[in-house]
């Protein structure tokens, strides 16, 4: 079974300028989730998606922030503009989420942004 | 506000050695999810604790679950370098909620 996907791996950006990360979830996962990890950190929950539905972006600021799921599959996150303290690894991962529990998370290998 | 507090954020022991990492969370919660992370990769999903009393063992890693407590232990048997990692615990709130994460390294 193919893992979660996602690309770039690596992407070196100037602020104020705009970045784009894609994401493919495992086939099946109605659930997909944008997670923001800092250096020595924990990841952190940006935006929730159940299928192309949002559940929950009350950590995602929206204001520089923006993610869609268009057709349940693959979903981008972009930033525009871009501010330094963005630096960061942006993971990506997705479940089967039957009923209203969560079910175990799948991680992709994650986007890491620098920006300069 | 759910909270994740592990402790000890580095730990340096030697090989064959025993040792726990600690998982205090602050409300109540019935399930927990260790992770492991090597540098420069994802997360790789350990253990999954679903109820009071769990206890679950892969090798030498052996996780367990107080509900009551709100606290988590992973413990490490007889230690080996391939254990060196992070290690996450991540309880369930309304969302996922990680700790910071132990830095584990294992030492001749």
């Amino acid at each position: 079974e193919a893992g979660v996907a996602q690309s770039p791996r690596y992407k070196i950006i100037e602020k104020r300028q705009s970045v784009a990360f894609w994401c493919n979830p495992i086939s099946g996962h109605a659930t997909l989730y944008w997670y923001q990890q800092i250096l020595g950190q924990g990841p952190k929950l940006l935006i929730q998606f159940q299928n192309n539905g949002v559940v929950d972006d009350s950590q995602l600021p929206k204001d520089r922030f923006s993610a869609e799921r268009l057709k349940g599959v693959d979903s981008t996150l972009k930033i525009q503009p871009a501010k330094l303290e963005d630096s960061a690894v942006y993971l990506c991962a997705s479940s089967l989420d039957a009923g209203t529990s969560l079910e175990t998370q799948y991680f992709g290998p994650g986007t890491r942004l620098l920006v300069l | 506000e759910l909270k994740v507090e592990q402790n000890p954020l580095f730990l340096s022991m030697q090989e064959g050695k025993n040792y726990t990492i600690y998982c205090n969370y602050s409300t109540t919660s019935d399930r927990l999810y260790w992770y492991r992370q090597d540098p420069g990769k994802s997360l790789e999903s350990l253990f999954v604790l679903l109820s009071n009393g769990a206890v679950k063992q892969e090798g030498r890693l052996m996780a367990s679950l107080d509900t009551k407590a709100r606290l988590s232990t992973l413990h490490i048997t007889a230690a080996v370098h391939d254990l060196s990692a992070t290690y996450f615990c991540a309880v369930e709130g309304y969302a996922l909620n990680f700790g910071k994460g132990t830095s584990l390294l294992v030492t001749p």
